[in-house]
This record gives C-alpha cells, structure tokens and sequence, in this order.
C-alpha cells in the first residue's frame, strides 16, 4: 500500500519569505500523480500544484513549484514571497496511475499547518 | 461554473443513530469519490465511482457504511448506526474522469455523542 508523509506538523513564516514544506512517499509503482492540496478553514481542498512521476521537470505554478526527487520519492513545496492568503493546511497526496490509463483516488499525508506571520 | 455540492454542512447525530450525506458533483464529471477526514489527519479515500459503478470500496466500513450513485449523478453515503468514532468531515470530490483532477465540496462535518 502506499503511503505518503509530512513529518512537519506545523510551519510558520514571515509575510514575504520563501518557506519549503517537506514530503516523502512510498511505492513500487513506477507510473503516478503526486499533489499538493491547500485546505483552508472552509474545508475545501484545492489543488495547488500537480506533478506526473514521468516529468523531469519540476512542476510550477506562479508563487509554488516543486522540488521532485523520484529515486528519493522526495516531493516537496516552495512557496516564494508567502502571502496571508497562503495561511492553511497543506496536503500531499499520491494517486496510483492503473493499466489502461485510469487512476486511484488520492491517498493524502497528515498535513502541515502553515502560519504566516504579518 | 457551478462546484461540488453538499449537504447538510453539519451534522450531530447520537451514537447508534442512522445519517445520510448528500452530493451534488460538477456537472458532466463521470467520477465521484467520498473521503473520510477525522480531526488532524489527511482525507481517506471511502469509495470511488465511475458512473454508476464502484470502482474501489476496499476502505468502507460496510458493515455500517453504504453509498450510492443512482443515474451515475449524486451521491448519498449513510452510516448505520453510527459511532464515535465515525466523527469527521466528510468530503465529496468529482472528476471529468478517471485521471484528471478532483475537485472537493466544502464537506459534512459530523459530530456523534
């Protein structure tokens, strides 16, 4: 089964720092998608970045991009020039690419609660 | 374009007692899906739904949980009978299909006393 983690409860940050939230994951499979989800008070997951196992490159999307590291099974979130916005909780999450090109429902770590300090 | 809807928002039922979630997914999404989350941890896939069909239930607790998807549109999930430990929001998600993206509801949040 796989498995995903985020050994950091809790992160806080100043107002226009850069801060990194940390991932790692496990699997034998070779084909997947790995996420990161912003959840904020109102409980509604939105995805913030997404990255398929078989890129390379490192997804980035405005303020967020990724640092993925396959053989590390490492996948982890900068956020640059942090804004008040940001403040919420942060999933990574894992979803199984199956044969004939469909995939799994997402399989989530237990988050990181990130504070941003005026 | 409107989102995935759900209701009711919140739910406090006694324990032993039967509930029912409700979910409306974006229109045209084939796939639904519903997700445990109990209070500090990452959401747990329940069920998954391709049209009208299970796709993966391997996590449901089916001697108490049920869920459906008449018409391959909405969705209820219901616990019978709950317990304390079922305490958690629920969230529904819908996709265009199989492997693209999820979007999520706001949830039920149920309490059992």
């Amino acid at each position: 089964a796989q498995t995903v983690t985020q050994s950091q409860p809790e992160m806080s940050v100043q107002e226009a720092e850069t801060v990194t939230l940390s991932c790692t994951y496990d699997t034998s499979e070779s084909d997947y998608y790995l996420f990161w989800y912003k959840q904020p008070p109102s409980r509604q997951m939105i995805l913030v970045i997404r990255q398929e196992a078989y890129k390379q490159q490192n997804a980035t999307e405005n303020r967020f991009s990724v640092n993925f590291q396959k053989a590390a099974k490492s996948f982890s979130l900068k956020i640059s020039d942090s804004q008040l916005g940001d403040a919420a909780m942060y999933f990574c999450a894992y979803r199984r690419v199956m044969a004939g090109g469909g995939a799994d429902g997402l399989t989530f770590g237990k988050g990181t609660h990130l504070i941003i300090q005026p | 374009e409107a989102g995935v809807a759900q209701s009711p928002r919140y739910k406090i039922i006694e324990k032993r007692q039967s509930v029912a979630f409700w979910c409306n997914p974006i229109s045209g999404h084939a796939t639904l899906y519903w997700y445990q989350q109990i209070l500090g941890q990452g959401p747990k896939l329940l069920i998954q739904f391709q049209n009208n069909g299970v796709v993966d239930d391997s996590q449901l607790p089916k001697d108490r949980f049920s869920a459906e998807r008449l018409k391959g549109v909405d969705s209820t999930l219901k616990i019978q009978p709950a317990k304390l430990e079922d305490s958690a929001v629920y969230l529904c998600a819908s996709s265009l299909n199989l492997n693209t993206e999820a979007f999520f509801g706001q949830g039920t949040r149920l309490t059992v006393v």
